[in-house]
């Protein structure tokens, strides 16, 4: 148990349709990244909050994608108008000054 | 930007046996850190491993060690007396250090699956 919860772990959509992760980080973590992983690759960096603030994006992550951590608390990730290419696992990671704990991921396939 | 390479996709290693992964990195900050991560079948990622960049000293957790060139920007990991439990996909990772909030991002390799044979 890293402490580090995603909700929920699986998800099946049709595409077009809007989806939306939680993240809960480690509490007293105030840095939370979010990865996309797709199956036999390394997860790749799509975005990052420093308590509420969102610092950074990756150019992975379309107008169609949004997160948001309100109260620097959990964060919330959301996929708009899903498309095929979208599945993959959404890791979360929880990082103090230098380790990140991850969350088991929320898999979502679109089909 | 930090690229992390893993250049072995797949390694197999017979029970018992020791098994090196391979990773490079490029960078031009001298204050960093290094790490292995593990992710089984399961697919939870979990750390094996860290290295502070200004530690001549190698990291080793019981049966993992590291060999940290920091010249080269080598960082490979040595799993000694493998278990069928090591059976995962094994990742280098690579974290700036630093006092600027965009620091700490983690960039990860591809990724080497690695088989424990009973």
């Amino acid at each position: 148990d890293t402490g580090v919860s995603q909700d929920p772990r699986h998800k099946i959509t049709k595409r077009g349709q809007n989806v939306t992760f939680r993240c809960d980080p480690i509490s007293e973590h105030n840095r939370l990244y979010w990865y996309r992983q797709t199956l036999g690759q390394g997860p790749e960096f799509l975005t990052y909050f420093q308590n509420e603030a969102q610092l950074e994006k990756s150019r992975l992550l379309s107008d169609r994608f949004s997160a948001e951590r309100p109260k620097g608390s959990f964060s919330t990730l959301e996929i708009q108008r899903t498309e095929q290419g979208d599945s993959a696992m959404y890791l979360c990671a929880s990082i103090s000054k230098s380790e990140a704990f991850f969350g088991q991921g929320t898999r979502l396939t679109v089909v | 930007a930090q690229t992390v390479t893993q250049s072995q996709p797949e390694m197999s290693v017979q029970e018992a046996e020791t098994v090196t992964l391979s990773c490079t990195y490029d960078t031009s900050e001298n204050n960093y850190y290094l790490f292995w991560y593990k992710q089984p079948p399961s697919r939870q990622m979990i750390l094996v491993i860290r290295q502070e960049a200004y530690k001549q000293q190698n990291a080793t957790e019981n049966r993992f060690s590291v060999n940290f060139q920091k010249a080269a920007k080598s960082f490979s990991l040595k799993i000694s007396d493998s278990q069928l439990g090591d059976t995962a996909m094994y990742f280098c990772a690579f974290m700036k250090h630093g006092a600027s909030s965009n620091d700490y991002k983690l960039s990860f390799g591809a990724g080497t699956t690695v088989t424990v044979r009973a």
